[in-house]
């Protein structure tokens, strides 16, 4: 596609629900990275994969969290049991490449994000 | 380990005066450093990239930063602010090498004034 795409944009849940949240990369993107952006701060990193590998989830919060992709392509980010402290944007971003040698991290390209809110 | 520090959380300029967005950073190694730009309601996108070439980047929309080492510092700055430049500013900072984690500073938001 021509960019990355996320859906739903805006999610709605009450305590204790689970979501999902999907993301579809820039097509032939190796890398993808989910953010959690909470109101008035910067993106804070939770998980990379690298095709359909998970390689970091350092950053996911508890274990209520939890990342797929399956087929290396399209990825869905699920949180069972929102909590209200979950309320954020849920930013997905792809690259070419996780890395390039010699210059650090490839330019990393965002989805418009889902606003999660839970009641 | 790396960190980036946004010195101004709000930065209010008249539109056609230039802009500086001041952003200094922390590293044991030569970063790759980016700015994004994120308007509401919209995604990231990303304004320029410096890697290890040229200390003086230039992106879209008019915009340049300057990477002094000397400084750890890398500002953005453009010569003439425009209202659609009305916006968050994020200053973004990596590890050499393999890292691929993004280390984020709090953001600036530009305002623009008539």
């Amino acid at each position: 596609g021509a960019g990355v795409s996320q859906s739903p944009r805006y999610k709605v849940a009450k305590r204790g629900q689970d979501v999902a949240l999907r993301c579809d990369p820039i097509s032939g993107h190796v890398s993808l990275f989910w953010y959690q952006q909470a109101l008035g701060q910067g993106p804070e990193f939770l998980t990379y994969f690298q095709n359909e590998a998970q390689l970091d989830k350092s950053g996911l919060p508890s274990d209520r969290f939890f990342a797929e992709r399956p087929e290396g392509s399209v990825s869905t980010l699920k949180i069972q049991r929102t909590q209200q402290e979950d309320s954020a944007v849920y930013l997905c971003a792809s690259s070419l490449v996780g890395s390039v040698a010699g210059e650090g991290a490839d330019t990393q390209y965002f989805g418009p994000g889902t606003r999660l809110t839970v009641l | 380990a790396q960190s980036v520090t946004q010195l101004d959380s709000h930065v209010s300029v008249s539109e056609g005066t230039p802009v500086l967005l001041r952003c200094n950073y922390s590293s044991s190694y030569s970063p790759s450093l980016f700015w994004y730009v994120q308007h509401p309601n919209k995604g990231l996108q990303l304004l320029l990239k410096y890697t290890s070439a040229a200390t003086l980047v230039k992106g879209i929309n008019g915009f340049e930063a300057e990477f002094k080492k000397s400084e750890t510092s890398f500002h953005l700055t453009k010569p003439s602010a425009h209202m659609s430049d009305a916006a968050e500013y994020f200053c973004v900072v990596s590890g050499f090498g393999s890292n691929y984690q993004l280390i984020w500073g709090a953001g600036t938001k530009l305002i623009i004034k008539p």
